[in-house]
């Protein structure tokens, strides 16, 4: 099983800022890696998908980069709608496999 | 539209069985790869199956035997038979669809439902 070991566990950060999110593999799953967003109460949403593709509709201020074990989410300035939860996901291999997620909080 | 309705959720006791049901509209559960996501309380997310369109499917190590994901096309709904429940099931269970590229389907989630609530208690 590859873990994903997401960091920090929490950023605080005020709107209209950077926010910079990492994901890390434990083995390489290549660029086969996704980025969520969960806010309270909701499902979640795909913004990236194989490691810098947008999924339809997502703004430009989502990015994302990395290959191999290394992988970076951010958002370039931050709205007030982007303070949430994310998460990151491979589709390496079997099984599927979810960070534990970086919470983005209003500082 | 395309939307993802869980339901069957419950509160059962150790030992006990669920079926879980998605029903899905604005497309055909049968042309999509359809997997099962689970979420604890206040914590992260597992993926728990898949079924392909070809009827192939794939479990979490930590549900293999005692889960089953099936689909009926006539009533265009996804469904997660769960049996031998332990505490450590309990979860909020969203069914997801897969996303379809250029390149054909992947093993990411572009529609989720809300999903349904299963504790596992005594």
């Amino acid at each position: 099983e590859i873990v994903l070991t997401q960091s920090p566990a929490t950023l605080s950060l005020s709107p209209g800022e950077r926010a910079t999110l990492s994901c890390r593999a434990g083995q390489s799953v290549g660029s086969s890696l996704g980025w969520y967003q969960q806010k309270p109460g909701q499902a979640p949403r795909l913004l990236i998908y194989d490691a810098f593709n947008r999924a339809t509709g997502i703004p430009a201020r989502f990015s994302g980069s990395g290959s191999g074990t290394d992988f970076t989410l951010t958002i370039s300035s931050l709205e007030p709608e982007d303070f949430a939860v994310y998460y990151c996901q491979h589709r390496r291999n079997w099984p599927l496999t979810f960070g534990g997620g970086t919470k983005v909080e209003i500082k | 539209e395309v939307q993802l309705v869980e339901s069957g959720g419950a509160l059962v006791q150790p030992g006990g069985s669920l079926r879980l049901s998605c029903a899905a509209s604005g497309f055909t559960v049968s042309s999509k790869w359809m997997s099962w996501v689970r979420q604890a309380p206040g914590k992260g997310l597992e993926w728990v199956s898949i079924i392909y369109t070809d009827g192939t499917t794939y479990y979490a190590d930590s549900v293999k035997g005692r889960f089953t994901i099936s689909r009926d096309t006539s009533k265009n709904t996804l469904y997660l038979q769960v049996d031998s429940l332990r505490a450590e099931d309990t979860a909020v269970y969203h069914c997801a669809r897969s996303l379809t590229t250029s390149s054909g389907f992947m093993n990411y989630f572009d529609y989720w439902g809300l999903g349904t609530l299963v504790t596992v208690s005594s």
